[in-house]
């Protein structure tokens, strides 16, 4: 079945320590991003990579770093620089965007990232 | 800059009956796209409805239809003989060149 992973399903970190929150998608898909999602928050974009080896900052990108170096691997690290990283976070990937077309995007089942 | 706006932070409904969401919108861009997706207790992140800004028909998904005025740059669902697998919480997005603008969410409570 195509589809998007991401894992694990929970994560405990504890303060001053990196992680990584792994997604990996096989629908051939060429853009990846990273939402992250706080209560009464919606979600917010944190990166995105519309090709592979090149991305770009979202809105709140501060304390996180990506790589993508394969197309269906797009992994999130979260560093001791994000001040509050304890949220949901969701992976998505969709179709590059043509003229005319448009991008839906397909999510994982998220990572829940609690920093103890 | 994009921004989605929902104004209802909670909407609840008895079952059978019609409920409509609202959600206005900002953006510079003349080609765009725009989405409902509905998060269920499973927090899987489901599309429900999209609608091409270029269209002036309103989009429908069986019992889902939108209400598009793009000069009031508004974009409201309404859900018909609701049921109690739509509740949910419900988002509204933009789609622009390349990324997707979320609201803050409506969460959709089913009365039986």
């Amino acid at each position: 079945d195509g589809g998007i992973t991401q894992s694990p399903k929970y994560l405990f970190r504890k303060e001053g320590q990196n992680v990584t929150l792994s997604c990996e998608q096989n629908l051939n898909h060429d853009a990846m991003y990273w939402y992250r999602q706080d209560p009464g928050q919606g979600l917010r974009l944190i990166y995105y990579s519309q090709i592979v080896n090149d991305f770009q900052k979202g809105d709140i990108a501060e304390g996180y770093s990506v790589s993508r170096e394969k197309k269906e691997s797009f992994p999130l690290t979260v560093t001791s620089a994000q001040k509050n990283p304890t949220a949901f976070y969701l992976c998505a990937s969709s179709m590059r965007r043509l003229l005319g077309s448009y991008n839906e995007q397909f999510f994982g089942p998220g990572t829940r990232l609690t920093v103890l | 800059a994009q921004t989605v706006t929902q104004s209802q932070p909670e909407m609840s409904v008895q079952e059978a009956e019609t409920v409509t969401l609202s959600c206005t919108y900002d953006t510079s861009e003349s080609d765009y796209y725009l989405f409902w997706y509905k998060q269920p207790p499973s927090r899987q992140m489901i599309l429900v409805i999209r609608q091409e800004a270029y269209k002036q028909q309103n989009a429908t998904e069986n019992r889902f239809s939108v209400n598009f005025q793009k000069a009031a740059k508004s974009f409201s669902l309404k859900i018909s003989d609701s049921q109690l697998g739509d509740a949910a919480m419900y988002f509204c997005a933009i789609g622009g060149a390349q990324k997707l603008v979320f609201g803050q969410g409506t969460r959709l409570t089913i009365n039986p």
